[in-house]
């Protein structure tokens, strides 16, 4: 189970800024949200990651909230470069120091001109 | 320049054949990965390996072989008893340890059965 849900689709006007949520209502007290994307025949693209404080770095911001049951990850001015879909993860540990991330089908993000 | 490269990036294969998927990083993570990517889908796991000389098999392993001589290296053999291989094949590595295993992911490699 991806342990993730998000919208399968959003639009977002160039300029603005492109709030993409998630919930994870079954995350546990030390699992880590990740977030990717992927431009259509690439490979997927690390945007950021977090445990229970707010990220920003200079792709986009992490949001989580205080009971850790949703986060929204922000790209502050969306380009039409951002148009991709973009997978919110749960990062599971699977035993032996080893982790897996399993991806959903993420949220495709369109940036309209 | 630093970072994962898979080839080739479009692989044909014929019925009954074995065809081998190459994923070198200069990174010097331990870990390794290979995905699996259908059409609409996320990705599924096929392999992992987190040290030279062992490997485990993720969620869709049948069809599949791996191996880990070099740290550098895990390459991808799609063997001919794997029925369904046309798909994009991901290869992703990580550092190991505490707090946040970041995976890093290649260009891919796109497999078709002729």
């Amino acid at each position: 189970d991806a342990k993730t849900t998000q919208p399968t689709s959003m639009d977002c006007a160039e300029g603005r800024a492109a709030n993409l949520p998630c919930n994870h209502s079954t995350i546990s007290g030390n699992e880590y949200v990740y977030w990717y994307r992927q431009i259509h025949s690439q490979g997927p693209q690390y945007i950021i990651h977090g445990l229970k404080n707010n990220e920003t770095n200079e792709m986009a911001s992490l949001i989580i909230t205080e009971d850790r049951k949703s986060s929204t990850l922000i790209l502050p001015h969306a380009t039409l470069r951002d148009t991709a879909v973009y997978y919110c993860i749960v990062r599971v540990y699977s035993g032996a120091g080893s982790y897996q991330l399993t991806f959903g089908k993420g949220t495709k993000l369109s940036v309209i001109p | 320049d630093g970072g994962i490269t898979q080839s080739p990036k479009y692989l044909f294969r014929k019925e009954g054949q074995n065809v081998t998927l190459s994923c070198e990083q200069n990174l010097n993570h331990d870990a390794m990965y290979w995905y699996r990517q259908d059409p609409g889908q996320g990705l599924r796991l096929i392999y992992y390996s987190q040290i030279v000389n062992d490997f485990q098999k993720g969620d869709i392993a049948e069809g599949y072989s791996v191996s880990r001589e070099k740290k550098e290296s895990f390459p991808l053999t799609v063997t001919s008893a794997q029925k369904n291989p046309t798909a994009f094949y991901l290869c992703a590595s990580s550092m190991m340890g505490q707090g946040g295993e970041t995976q890093y992911f290649g260009p891919g490699t796109r497999l078709l059965v002729l």
